[in-house]
């Protein structure tokens, strides 16, 4: 089956980078999008960008520009989000999820969470 | 594109109708989908292209709507149908955007 497993819980001081990963098995990698989401407590989910894995092109929220970097590793069906200059606001939990069944931009698969906090 | 829902909360019994509604600034065609989230999880999808339900979603949710107004139907609650849900559009991307939530409450 589809799963997709991240990284643990991670405690960033402001200012600091914040690096996550999320391990795909049980389809084809390079098939599928993958799109990064957050989600502050209390909050509405907020999507932060997405990767193509195949070619590792990738495309993110205009607030997002030259904060955060998604990657790839092909060997290992690995997707990695970073983000950069940390602050009290980037406190949430992250998640990856896959666009698979209905299209490129619906996410029916999800990982299970990371909580980045920042502090 | 924002995504406003209401109400923000729906109080409501096992068996009763839901509906929920999902209104967006501009039109989003019928490019719109609806996720149910429990504390603790993550998102699941049930709804996109606002009224194909997702793989293994009961036929208890139904949505409809086109351009700026959807809605999110749950014809006889269950149990375990409580819980938050979002509207999220990909008409004008980036961004994706979410709207703020349902809760529905027993």
């Amino acid at each position: 089956q589809v799963q997709l497993v991240q990284s643990g819980a991670a405690l960033q001081k402001p200012g600091a980078s914040v690096k996550i990963s999320c391990k795909t098995s049980g389809y084809t990698f390079i098939n599928y999008y993958i799109h990064w989401v957050r989600q502050a407590p209390g909050q509405g989910p907020e999507w932060l960008g997405m990767i193509n894995p195949n070619g590792g092109s990738t495309s993110s929220g205009p607030k997002w520009l030259g904060r955060v970097t998604m990657t790839r590793d092909t060997a290992t069906n690995t997707v990695y989000l970073e983000v950069r200059g940390l602050t009290s606001d980037d406190t949430a939990v992250y998640y990856c999820a896959s666009a698979q069944g209905g299209g490129d931009f619906y996410l029916d698969h999800w990982g299970q969470g990371t909580l980045v906090t920042v502090s | 594109i924002v995504l406003t829902q209401s109400p923000a909360t729906l109080s409501l019994s096992p068996g009763e109708r839901a509906t929920l509604s999902c209104r967006a600034s501009e039109s989003v065609n019928n490019y719109l989908a609806w996720y149910q989230q429990k504390p603790g999880q993550a998102p699941r999808l049930l709804m996109y292209d606002a009224s194909t339900r997702a793989t293994g979603i009961p036929a208890r949710f139904s949505g409809s709507g086109s351009g700026t107004d959807f809605t999110l139907t749950i014809s006889s609650l269950e149990p375990e149908d409580f819980a938050v849900y979002f509207c999220q559009q990909r008409r004008n991307w980036p961004p994706l955007t979410f709207g703020g939530g349902t809760r529905v409450e027993i």
